[in-house]
């Protein structure tokens, strides 16, 4: 079974400033995704950044970045210029390809907040 | 496009009572999954329904039970409810067979349930 692991339940960051999430997770597959969710206060999950396994490049979406280390089997989520928006639960996931077994399993979470 | 949509939002239930709660999928979307996130907690995984069919399973009892209609929407059914069954219901859909990501999952913002 798929395991992913947060370690850290708290994070802080100064506004403007620079944080990375850590998450870990277990698969003997070699074809999946991982994915880091966001949810505010509003309760609604908010995807922010997906990693597909078959892709060696990081991916990037403005401000937000991953350093994925397959082999390690690490997924971290770096937040650059952190903005007061960002304060919320973040969650790292993973999926298999879609299809039968197309669950997502989730960490649970870090909340990080952002100091003005 | 409305997105994903629960109802209701919040609702309070006695112990051993029966609760229905609802989900509307995205526009598009075939595929609705449910999620049990308990305060603090990453979601947990309960079932999958796809052509109106539970498709996939997480550990969870026969007491949670649900249903797809020919229009997609779903229902969650949790009969003689428990304390222990306070939690977050998240409804996600996703689709088998368009988009860019085939089956990422898009979320409703949750109903609130808590036994008393």
């Amino acid at each position: 079974a798929q395991t992913v692991t947060q370690s850290q339940p708290e994070m802080s960051v100064q506004e403007a400033e620079t944080v990375t999430l850590s998450c870990t997770y277990d698969t003997s597959e070699s074809d999946y995704y991982l994915f880091w969710y966001k949810q505010p206060p509003s309760r609604q999950m908010i995807l922010v950044i997906r990693q597909e396994a078959y892709k060696q490049q990081n991916a990037t979406e403005n401000r937000f970045s991953v350093n994925f280390q397959k082999a390690a089997k690490s997924f971290s989520l770096k937040i650059s210029d952190s903005q007061l928006g960002d304060a919320a639960m973040y969650f790292c996931a993973y999926r298999r390809p879609t299809g039968a077994n197309s669950k997502l399993t989730f960490g649970k979470g870090i909340t990080l907040s952002v100091r003005p | 496009d409305a997105g994903v949509t629960q109802s209701p939002t919040h609702l309070i239930k006695t112990r051993g009572q029966q609760v229905t709660l609802r989900c509307s999928p995205k526009s598009g979307h075939d595929t609705v999954s449910w999620y049990q996130q308990a305060l603090g907690q990453g979601p947990q995984f309960i079932f999958q329904y796809y052509e109106e069919e539970e498709r996939q399973r997480g550990n969870f009892p026969d007491r949670f039970s649900g249903h797809q209609f020919p229009n997609y929407s779903s229902e969650l059914n949790v009969n003689a409810l428990l304390l222990g069954d306070s939690a977050l219901y998240l409804c996600a859909s996703s689709s088998r067979t368009w988009g860019q990501f085939k089956g990422e999952a898009f979320f409703g913002q949750g109903t609130r349930l808590t036994v008393v």
